[in-house]
Order: structure tokens, then sequence, then C-alpha cells
């Protein structure tokens, strides 16, 4: 099983700002099969990116995914107020799917 | 517009059985893997279980293997998770999500629907 492990747990930051939250798995995913999600209050999860680097339908440019092998990253560029929420990482490498902790974004 | 809406949660004693499903709509069903993921109450997410486009092909988390099984129905575009020998840490909001891949399933997911909750406690 691919563990997955997302930092920091919680990010506290101002609307404005540089969101950088990091997703490091224990083994090396090839072929960059890692997605990240956000999730709201009371709402399921919204794909952000897929194919590590690849925005999803309708995410602003604002989101951006890079990294490879074993270290991935979500960078939110500047963080608009409906930014503030929680993130999850997903890879998709192997058949035991497997999601990172979670990190917490608020003001 | 793609929808997924699951039905069957509710309260349910350990040991019993309890079968959770998901109707879809918007999309070709068949066109498209699925799984279901779960949440317990203020936690993070979960992959429970996944199925090829034409139901051959199947994935469990190992905390539900032999216990859970998931299946669907593309003539009625319907997706189902049967949950045997339930057990209190079982107790979650349970997502019905597509993956858009036809060849296998383990995939991201890219529609989600907005989960049905199961209490398991006696």
């Amino acid at each position: 099983e691919i563990v997955l492990t997302q930092s920091p747990g919680t990010l506290s930051l101002s609307p404005g700002e540089r969101a950088t939250l990091s997703c490091r798995a224990s083994q090396s995913i090839n072929s960059k099969f890692l997605a990240w999600y956000q999730q709201k209050p009371g709402q399921a999860p919204r794909l952000l990116i897929y194919g590590a680097s690849r925005r999803a339908t309708g995410i602003p440019d604002r989101f951006s995914g890079s990294g490879s092998g074993t270290d991935f990253t979500l960078t939110l560029s500047r963080l608009e107020p409906e930014d503030f929420a929680v993130y999850y990482c997903q890879q998709y490498a192997t058949s035991l799917l497997t999601f990172g902790g979670g990190t917490k974004v608020e003001i | 517009e793609v929808q997924l809406v699951e039905s069957g949660g509710g309260l349910v004693q350990p040991g019993r059985s309890l079968r959770l499903s998901c109707a879809a709509s918007g999309f070709t069903f068949d066109d498209s893997a699925m799984h279901w993921v779960r949440q317990a109450p203020g936690k993070g997410l979960e992959w429970v279980a996944g199925i090829s486009w034409s139901g051959d092909d199947m994935g469990y988390a190992d905390s539900v293997k032999g216990r859970f099984t998931i299946s669907r129905d593309n003539a009625k575009n319907s997706l189902s998770l049967q949950m045997n020998s339930l057990r209190a840490e079982d107790t979650a909001f349970y997502y019905c999500a597509r993956a858009p891949v036809r060849g296998y399933w383990h995939y991201f997911f890219d529609f989600w629907g907005q989960g049905a909750l199961v209490t398991v406690s006696s």
C-alpha cells in the first residue's frame, strides 16, 4: 500500500497569500498518477488536479500541481475567500487506492 | 449534467447488513468505472471499492475485503454496495464517485454524489 503523507496539517493564511501544500508518497508513483481534491464543510470533494499537474474542467488557473516520484505539491497562487477548505491528495498508481490525511487551509 | 444520488443509508446494528445504491444520470454510465469512498464524521477520505465499466474487474480496501461487495447494473445506470458483518468503524458518509476511464478501474474521481450516512451502533 502506498501511504500518502500531507503537510502541513493546517495552514493559516490570509486572502491574497500563496499556499503551498505537500503530499509525499511512501514509494514512487509512476506516471504521475496523483490527484488533488478540495472539500468544504458539508460538501462532497471536488476534483482539482489529476495526472499531478492537469487542472480539471472549470478549475481556475490559480490552482496548480507539480511533482513526480514521491514528492508532489499543490499551489494556490493567490487565495480567494472560497479557497479556504480541506485539500486531499490521492494516488491511483496501484489497485489499492489511497488518500492523504488532508491539509486544512484556514484564515 | 452529471448526477450521482446515493440511497440506502441509515442506522444498523453491528453484525447486520445494509445495501447502498447510487443512481447515475447525465452521462454514459458504461463508459466509466465507479467507486465507493467513505468518510467517517470529522475524518479524512478512505477509498472502499471500485468496479470496471463492465463489472468484470473490481477491487476493495483491505478494511472491507470479504465483507463488502460492489456491483453495477449498466441497464439501470446504478451502482450498489452490499455491506455485511458491519462494524462500528464502518460508520461514515459513503460517497458514490465516477472514474472517467473504461479500460481499468483504478483512477481518479471526477464526479461525486452527496453521500449517504451509515451509522453502525447498537
